[in-house]
């Protein structure tokens, strides 16, 4: 596996469900981030972590929690979504803030 | 606040017909200016990163320019499997990275 591999591709929830998402990076990067992609509308990002250590938390509902328990994994766990937060969600690593590599992201939908 | 902006919000182009992308940004600080590359259904792929104005770099048909207040991304003799989503971002000396919406490009043949 090389980059950033992100699973599952595609995931439709209701809007009581309970699910994660999960995103590995094989390029010994120290920082991992969370975009959120909804149509026609710029990246936003969602949560960064440096050395495991969430640095940034853009005002995001805490229905999403992020989880990093090394600098190479990284997690997103859904629960109680709304209908707006369908959008493809994906993740990036970077080394010092350079050299950013996206994964293939997550279409996620919610019912 | 920082901005950018990517206009037009979709071209569409005859293959060979050469055009460019714009992107206009304000910024406290230019750490990096970077274009990327988006297919449906994949995350961005890195196309080029410019640091400062007059810089240009050049990949194949395409070639990216930068100025104070904006760069260009020109297509050059475009071919269908140059169709996709190209976003433009602006990193700040603060490393925050900022993106447009994006140029939804399809190259008819």
């Amino acid at each position: 596996e090389t980059g950033v591999t992100q699973t599952p591709r595609h995931l439709v929830m209701g809007m009581t469900n309970k699910k994660s998402l999960k995103c590995e990076q094989h390029l010994g990067h120290n920082a991992m981030y969370w975009y959120k992609q909804s149509a026609k509308k710029p990246l936003e990002l969602m949560f960064v972590y440096n050395f495991k250590e969430q640095t940034e938390n853009n005002s995001v509902p805490s229905r999403f929690s992020p989880e990093c328990p090394n600098s190479s994994h990284l997690f997103l766990h859904l629960h109680t979504l709304q209908p707006e937060d369908s959008a493809l969600y994906l993740c990036a690593s970077s080394q010092d803030s350079t050299d950013y590599t996206f994964g293939s992201g997550t279409r996620l939908t919610v019912v | 606040e920082d901005q950018v902006t990517q206009s037009p919000e979709a071209l569409r182009l005859q293959e060979g017909e050469s055009s460019s992308l714009n992107c206009s940004y304000t910024v406290s600080g230019l750490r990096g200016l970077f274009w990327y590359r988006q297919d449906p259904g994949k995350g961005p792929e890195f196309l080029f990163t410019l640091y400062s104005a007059g810089e240009e770099k050049e990949k194949e048909r395409l070639k990216a320019t930068l100025t104070k207040k904006e760069s260009f991304l020109h297509i050059t003799a475009p071919k269908p499997e140059d169709s996709a989503t190209y976003l433009c971002a602006v990193q700040a000396r603060n490393n925050d990275m900022r993106f447009g919406a994006g140029t939804r490009l399809t190259v008819k043949p």
